[in-house]
């Protein structure tokens, strides 16, 4: 079955940077936009930028341009996204997100779910 | 800049129907999608394009749009259904993805 299999959780001091990898199993990798949404402490989803597989383009949300980055992996069939000059307001779940259509449409939407990784920043 | 509103809170008695609504504050509406979230799980699809419903959700979730205000109905609430949900969808400056604040259902 499809599967999103996320790295642990990670504590980080502020201005450390952070990479959070995504696995994925059970379709075919190249084949499906990633998306990366987190959520802070009962807050609710932030959308954070979304990957194509195949030629590793990115599209980023405008407030964390310039701090985020996210690649991929297509051996390993592997999605990373990177945060860097992490502060308080960083800390939340991170989630990864499989997109059934962004890669034959201009619909976007999350259809599979990794558990979420949480990243905790303080000092 | 594109927001979409929904309630903070919607409560319904086991039975009842439950109605979210998702506002979006432009015009062309894009499609939107909605979401299930429950306490310490990652969210999970159940309408997509304003009104389809995955494989595997039950057929008491239903979806429908008017001018640019998304609902969507929860038919014969049950326990289970409690938890926040969150409709999503784009605005048409380029932001492929936004969320609504989201909305915690009760089941009283």
């Amino acid at each position: 079955q499809v599967k999103l299999v996320q790295s642990g959780a990670e504590v980080k001091e502020p201005g450390a940077s952070v990479k959070v990898s995504c696995k994925a199993s059970g379709y075919t990798f190249t084949n499906y936009y990633m998306h990366w949404v987190r959520q802070a402490p009962g807050q609710g989803l932030e959308w954070m930028g979304v990957i194509s597989p195949t030629g590793g383009s990115a599209s980023y949300a405008q407030r964390l341009q310039g701090r985020v980055t996210m690649t991929r992996d297509t051996s390993t069939s592997t999605v990373y996204m990177e945060l860097s000059s992490l502060r308080s307001e960083d800390t939340a779940v991170y989630y990864c997100a499989r997109d059934p259509e962004a890669a034959t449409s201009f619909y976007y939407y999350m259809d599979v779910w990794g558990k979420g990784t949480t990243v905790t920043v303080s000092s | 800049s594109f927001e979409l509103t929904q309630p903070p809170s919607v409560s319904v008695s086991p039975g009842q129907t439950a109605r979210i609504t998702c506002s979006a504050d432009e015009l062309p509406k894009q499609y939107a999608y909605w979401y299930q979230q429950k306490p310490g799980q990652a969210p999970v699809l159940v309408i997509y394009k304003d009104t389809e419903r995955p494989s595997g959700i039950p057929e008491r979730f239903s979806g429908s749009s008017s001018g640019t205000t998304v609902t969507l109905t929860i038919s014969g609430v049950q326990a289970e259904d409690e938890g926040d949900y969150y409709c999503q969808s784009a605005d048409s400056r380029g932001t492929p993805v936004i969320f609504g604040g989201g909305t915690k259902l009760t089941v009283l």
